[in-house]
Parts: structure tokens; C-alpha cells; sequence
């Protein structure tokens, strides 16, 4: 079973940083994109950053391009989100998503349960 | 980058109608070379992460009950929930996945029972 465990979140103030870290399981992690979506109270999903299988393409949203860092270790089965120069536009619910395939641009087919962060001084 | 742009924002129906989600894209989101339109849908109940119900526009994931149907192309597209459930209570979304570097996701319909 295809399991994305996300960690990390909690309060932070603005121009502060947090790293948020998704566990996978259940699934070759290195035959798979991956991407963090976020999602703000009543709003709807928000693409933030994705990553291809082996690192070699990344892409983000202009919103956070510059801020926020993708990364992943396919050794540790792990993806990886570091948020520098927060905002308090960035609090959200932020989930950990499978693409279908090698590239991150494409559908989503497996989601973490998403955590948490709060940008608010 | 593309625009989903959905419509309408909800609705409520009763038990055993159709729902019908539409949802438009900027730009066309068919790719000529595959004839393939990178168009998903996915349903989100209250306090859960969305889930994919459909891809490349009209073919169900696995495990999504035929009752869900999607049709549409280039820009225009549907989600059709026939003989509505208690259980279809949810917000769904379209996303394109055409356009690179950017996924764009659509504003959401909410689906209530009447």
C-alpha cells in the first residue's frame, strides 16, 4: 500500500523558515515524480513544487520560486521542502503527492494526509 | 499559465440525480501527438486529502465507481456523477497537466445533497 507520510509543520513567524519532510513506502520511490500541494483554509489545492524521479527536473509555482527549495534522497525514500522568507500567505495545509510516472507534471495519484503550517507572528 | 476555471461553484441536488461539473481550461489542454487531453479530475471529502477519480480527461482510476464519468476536449470539459450517493458529498476539482512547469488546479465545485 502507498503510504506518504508528511512532517514538519507548525507555527512560524513571517521571514522565518521550516523543512518539511514526506516518508514514502509501499512503492519504488525512485520510479516516481513527486510534488508538494498546498491548501489554505476553505481555498483549493495550490501547486507549489514538483520533482522528477531522479532530481534532474524541478519546477515551482512563481508564488514561491526563489523562497522554497525542493529536494528529495531516493536512498532515505524521502521528499523534501525547504521554506525559507515565509509568509503569512503561505499557511496552509501542505500535502505530499505521487505523480504518475517519472516526471512530477503529470496527475496525482496517491496523497499524503498534509500538514500543517502557520505563518503568524 | 493555463486557467481552470470551474462552474458552479456548488450544488444540491437529491438522492439518485446527475450531477454535472463542468470545468474550463485558458488554453487547450490536447496534446496532438497522443490525441490525449492532460486533464484529471479528483474528489475531496471534508478533512481528507483529494483523491484521483479520473485521468487523461474520461478514464476512471481504479476503484472509482462507474457512476463517475468525464467527457470533453480541448478546452471544455465535464464530470458526471450519475444516480448521486450519499456518499458523492465532496468538493471536486479539475487539474491540467499540459502546461509545463505549472499544475494548475480549478476553484472546486461542492456537491451537497438536497
Amino acid at each position: 500500500e502507498v503510504q506518504l507520510l508528511e512532517s514538519g509543520g507548525g507555527v512560524v513567524r513571517p521571514g522565518g523558515s521550516l523543512r518539511l519532510s514526506c516518508a514514502a513506502s509501499g512503492f519504488t520511490f525512485d520510479d516516481y515524480g513527486m510534488n508538494w500541494v498546498r491548501q489554505a483554509p476553505g481555498k483549493g489545492p495550490e501547486w507549489v513544487s514538483g520533482i522528477n524521479w531522479n532530481g534532474g527536473t524541478i519546477g515551482y509555482a512563481d508564488s514561491v520560486k526563489g523562497r522554497f527549495t525542493i529536494s528529495r534522497d531516493n536512498a532515505k525514500n524521502s521528499l523534501y521542502l525547504q521554506m525559507d522568507s515565509l509568509r503569512a500567505e503561505d499557511t496552509a495545509l501542505y500535502y505530499c503527492a505521487r505523480a504518475r510516472g517519472i516526471r512530477y507534471f503529470d496527475w496525482l495519484s496517491h496523497w499524503g494526509q498534509g500538514m500543517l503550517v502557520t505563518v503568524s507572528s | 499559465d493555463i486557467v481552470m476555471t470551474q462552474s458552479p461553484d456548488s450544488l444540491a441536488l437529491s438522492l439518485g440525480e446527475r450531477a454535472t461539473i463542468n470545468c474550463k481550461s485558458s488554453q487547450s489542454v490536447l496534446y496532438s501527438s497522443n490525441n490525449k487531453n492532460y486533464l484529471a479530475w479528483y474528489q475531496q471529502k471534508p478533512g481528507q486529502p483529494p483523491k484521483l477519480l479520473i485521468y487523461w480527461a474520461s478514464t476512471r482510476d481504479s476503484g472509482v465507481p462507474d457512476r463517475f464519468s468525464g467527457s470533453g476536449s480541448g478546452t471544455d470539459f465535464t464530470l458526471t456523477i450519475s444516480n448521486l450517493q450519499a456518499e458523492d458529498v465532496a468538493v471536486y476539482y479539475c487539474q491540467q497537466h499540459y502546461s509545463t512547469p505549472t499544475l494548475t488546479f480549478g476553484g472546486g465545485t461542492k456537491v451537497e445533497i438536497k
